[in-house]
């Protein structure tokens, strides 16, 4: 057990609907990233949370959003669901940003879309 | 562009049958080498960072090894229960924040 806990675990929903996925970090951890996991692309990286701000973004798509809120809990917004947003959605922790990088993975979302 | 190739794509051994893997990476300036194990529908279980060419680290059946254009996964006498996706990621020193950049992992089967 990683520490990292996220919610759901499944999610079924159609097209064009909207989800939320909550993602609550390890104990003392400041930063969040949220990854995406499908079977052509492998783990990508969407955008990261350092204590409240966002710090970095990939190639995240203008449908998603992600907030961190003061009790350093994130949730990713996905608004106008595709099939091919159907995927394995990560959160990961790490103390923030000083020499401990090694990022903690949650159990992840899974997300239907069909 | 930041790139990080693993190999093989898949490796199937007998148990105790000892072998490597091979993580082959192409940045502008690495930060750390990571490697995770995934099992099957859950989440990369973090198992070791690599800062520095030369640097190693052991755990149990696995040591990872850096050199200054790859690492390596060493398994000694696998046995089932490593059988498992392992990834390689690394961080740049050039990218704002912390994210990873993953490699697409090698599938180890061990028989026994």
């Amino acid at each position: 057990d990683s520490g990292v806990t996220q919610t759901p675990k499944h999610l079924i929903t159609a097209t064009g609907q909207r989800v939320t996925l909550r993602c609550s970090p390890r104990s003392g951890d400041l930063s969040v990233y949220w990854y995406q996991q499908s079977l052509d692309q492998g783990l990508q990286f969407l955008i990261q949370y350092y204590n409240g701000e966002e710090r970095a973004k990939g190639n995240i798509l203008e449908r998603f959003s992600a907030q961190q809120f003061p009790d350093l809990h994130s949730e990713l917004n996905l608004s106008s669901l595709e099939l091919g947003d159907s995927a394995l959605y990560f959160c990961a922790s790490s103390p923030g940003q000083g020499k401990s990088y090694e990022q903690y993975f949650g159990p992840g979302t899974r997300l239907t879309v069909t | 562009e930041d790139q990080v190739t693993q190999s093989p794509e898949a490796l199937r051994l007998q148990e105790g049958e000892s072998s490597s893997l091979n993580c082959s990476y192409t940045v502008s300036g690495l930060r750390g080498l990571f490697w995770y194990r995934q099992d099957p529908g859950k989440g990369p279980e973090f198992l070791f960072t690599l800062y520095s060419a030369g640097e190693e680290k052991e755990k149990e059946r696995l040591k990872a090894t850096l050199t200054k254009k790859e690492s390596f996964l060493h398994i000694t006498a696998p046995k089932p229960e490593d059988s498992a996706t392992y990834l390689c990621a690394v961080q740049t020193v050039y990218n704002q924040g912390g994210k990873l950049i993953f490699g697409q992992g090698t599938e180890l089967s061990v028989k026994p």
